[in-house]
């Protein structure tokens, strides 16, 4: 079992609408938890991140975050065709140290 | 904003060659870290540095050495490529919250 699961997609979604990408992660010590987005033969770019359970909001994006189920979560409010890439959700233990990232969920925001 | 650099973006080498990656972190970031992505894949972690110390260790093979300076750039040098090599190399700094990527280098291996 990966340390850090997500669905591959693709998750497709209407212009407007709200995406859902979902991630678990086994490691119950996981301290710190990240969002990424990357296009085809791109660096991965941040988006957001979250420490304690909750949600967060910044922009169009929310992460959420519950220890107890070892989820995490990020929506997308008002998906854009720019929003169709891979999400990467990463996951790490300690702070400062390296962090795992999940196999990514690609997202297709249909005009 | 400054960003992290990678030098040089591409690089094709033969099998059995040396290739030697550069990143620079941002400004005032202490810690770089190296991951490696095949097609298709998720980043893979290879190793990191903090001041200028090892601190962490992936999934790098004992072909592949790193460094960091006193200018807190690194260098990942590979030594007797391999077809498997070919991928893409990211270098990431991180000061606080969340690490930043530099915009890779693309080693192909012939």
């Amino acid at each position: 079992q990966k340390e850090v699961e997500q669905n591959s997609g693709p998750l497709s979604v209407p212009e407007g609408a709200i995406a859902s990408l979902n991630c678990t992660y086994s490691d119950r010590g996981s301290q710190s938890f990240f969002w990424y987005r990357q296009y085809s033969g791109k660096s991965p770019e941040l988006i957001m991140f979250i420490y304690s359970n909750g949600d967060k909001e910044d922009g169009r994006f929310t992460a959420q975050l519950n220890k107890a189920s070892q989820y995490v979560s990020l929506l997308i409010r008002d998906s854009q065709p720019s929003d169709s890439a891979t999400y990467l959700c990463a996951v790490n233990q300690n702070y400062g140290q390296n962090f795992v990232f999940g196999p990514g969920t690609r997202l297709s925001v249909l005009p | 904003a400054a960003g992290v650099i990678q030098s040089p973006r591409h690089l094709i080498k033969e099998k059995r060659e040396t290739a030697t990656l550069k990143c620079y972190p941002i400004p005032r970031h202490d810690t770089v870290y190296w991951y490696q992505q095949g097609p298709g894949q998720d980043p893979q972690f290879l190793i990191s540095f903090y001041e200028k110390m090892q601190s962490d260790k992936g999934s790098i093979p004992d072909r592949f050495s790193a460094q960091q300076f006193s200018d807190y750039h690194s260098e990942l040098n590979m030594s007797s490529l391999e077809l498997g090599d070919s991928a893409l190399y990211f270098c990431a700094s991180s000061y606080g919250p969340g690490w930043y990527f530099g915009p890779g280098t693309r080693l192909t291996v012939l």
